[in-house]
């Protein structure tokens, strides 16, 4: 079982749309976590941090669940400009490495 | 500002040819990591660095060597390229871990 997992989608919904994506952790120790956006062919960026309490950004919420080990990100109302790949990572273990997912591609359409 | 860049963008060579990529960032920050990117795969580590004289293998390190003598700069080395070297390759750095980690833009490399 990889370590990080991602549905790689695509997710393909309207504008206006409320979407949600998992990402699965196989590491009960993992301590960090974040969701990045990468679009195509560029560098990933970072779009939130996940902590235990969740996140909330604008349209953005992100979730953990450590007792099923995932985190989740959804988007509410979404843009055109939402097109991307989504990367869950996750950190754990003394030295901090981070694990990244495979991501989850997200097409927004009109 | 502060930022984060590589170079080249692209580079193409030869199989058996040495190849450096390097990796700049002005964001004084202590660590540096370097992947690839490869369709099926996702983001893979291959060396990451703590600072100065600090360096570790990652997840995909063989045929890949990183030195640091400073903070600004971690180059990647292929000793031989080889084609499956064929890879987007991105560098990245953050001030601590875990925390934020910025990227930069890659360099597309292909190996004939």
């Amino acid at each position: 079982r990889k370590e990080v997992e991602q549905d790689p989608g695509p997710f393909n919904v309207p504008e206006g749309a409320t979407v949600a994506f998992n990402c699965t952790y196989s590491n009960s120790a993992s301590q960090s976590f974040f969701w990045y956006r990468q679009d195509c062919r560029k560098e990933p960026k970072l779009l939130m941090s996940v902590y235990s309490s969740g996140n909330e950004d604008g349209r953005f919420t992100a979730q953990l669940n450590r007792a099923s080990q995932y985190i989740s990100l959804l988007i509410r109302d979404s843009k055109l400009s939402d097109s991307a790949t989504y990367l869950c990572v996750v950190s754990s273990g003394g030295s901090y490495i981070p694990t990244f997912g495979r991501g989850t591609s997200l097409i927004v359409h009109p | 500002d502060a930022e984060i860049t590589q170079s080249p963008r692209h580079k193409i060579t030869e199989t058996g040819r040495q190849v450096t990529l390097a990796c700049h960032q002005t964001w004084n920050h202590n660590n540096m990591f370097w992947y690839r990117q490869d369709l099926g795969h996702g983001l893979r580590l291959i060396h990451y660095s703590y600072g100065v004289q600090d360096t570790n293998k990652g997840e995909v390190s063989d045929g890949y060597s990183v030195s640091r003598s400073n903070t600004e700069d971690l180059p990647l080395t292929l000793e031989s390229a080889a084609s499956s070297q064929t890879s987007v390759y991105f560098c990245a750095s953050s001030t601590s871990s875990p925390d934020t980690q910025y990227f930069g833009p890659g360099t597309r490399l292909t190996v004939l």
